[in-house]
């Protein structure tokens, strides 16, 4: 399988405590991506880090990207009820054309108790 | 701007029969990707369209196809239903260039086939 895998598959922690998050793939990349997804619902873009890209800050969010290790890490700082998801990271391969193929990990359940 | 948007967002199925579902990008969008979300296989990708021509298709058997319209809506079809294709099929949309690798994927919210 293409698939990246992600660790851990489910998390709980309370609100204010900090979620971390690992991915690991297993081609070569372009970039790499993370999506929240709501129970059931669509997916929802997070952050988008490049290949040449080591770590990229949005609001409350962290992303890490360490290409030797084909790894990446997504950090919640504060989190809060309302981050209660699914999250996936996903990368896009070096086809050297144009792509919009995503490779999905298999996904972290993140609860976060109130 | 109106997000992308899928129709139907329910139905159920049997085997043997086929199904068509339909996906409206975001406008502007030239760009339609399509995935399929299972329990137990996850996110995979299907197929995508960039100005009506597909340029990309996963691992699928031909019973799943797609097609894009020059308004750049998309559907796809799957043709003789089987169990294991009971998923939510999500759509995505972007804005792509001829030559572009992906940024960022709008998704709409899904058709969650279900086959008895």
């Amino acid at each position: 399988s293409q698939q990246g895998e992600e660790d851990p598959q489910a998390l709980s922690i309370q609100e204010g405590e900090n979620a971390t998050m690992n991915c690991s793939y297993k081609t070569s990349i372009n970039n790499l991506q993370w999506y929240r997804q709501n129970s059931g619902r669509g997916l929802v873009h997070l952050i988008l880090i490049r290949s040449n890209e080591r770590e990229k800050h949005s609001g409350r969010l962290r992303v890490t990207l360490d290409t030797s290790k084909k790894s990446s890490s997504l950090l919640i700082t504060a989190s809060r009820a309302a981050d209660t998801a699914s999250y996936f990271c996903a990368t896009v391969r070096n086809y050297g054309g144009a792509t919009n193929k995503l490779i999905f990990g298999t996904g972290t359940l993140l609860a976060v108790q109130p | 701007k109106a997000g992308v948007t899928q129709t139907p967002r329910y139905l159920i199925k049997t085997r043997g029969q086929q199904v068509t579902l339909s996906c409206s990008p975001i406008s502007g969008h030239r760009s339609v990707s399509w995935y399929q979300q299972t329990p137990g296989q996850g996110l995979q990708f299907l197929f995508e369209y960039f100005s009506e021509t597909q340029r990309n298709k996963g691992n699928f058997p031909g019973r799943f196809s797609g097609r894009q319209f020059s308004n750049s809506r998309s559907e796809m079809n799957v043709s003789t239903l089987e169990l294991g294709d009971s998923a939510l099929y999500l759509c995505a949309s972007s804005l792509g260039t001829s030559g572009s690798v992906t940024g960022e994927l709008f998704f709409g919210e899904g058709s969650r086939l279900t086959v008895l």
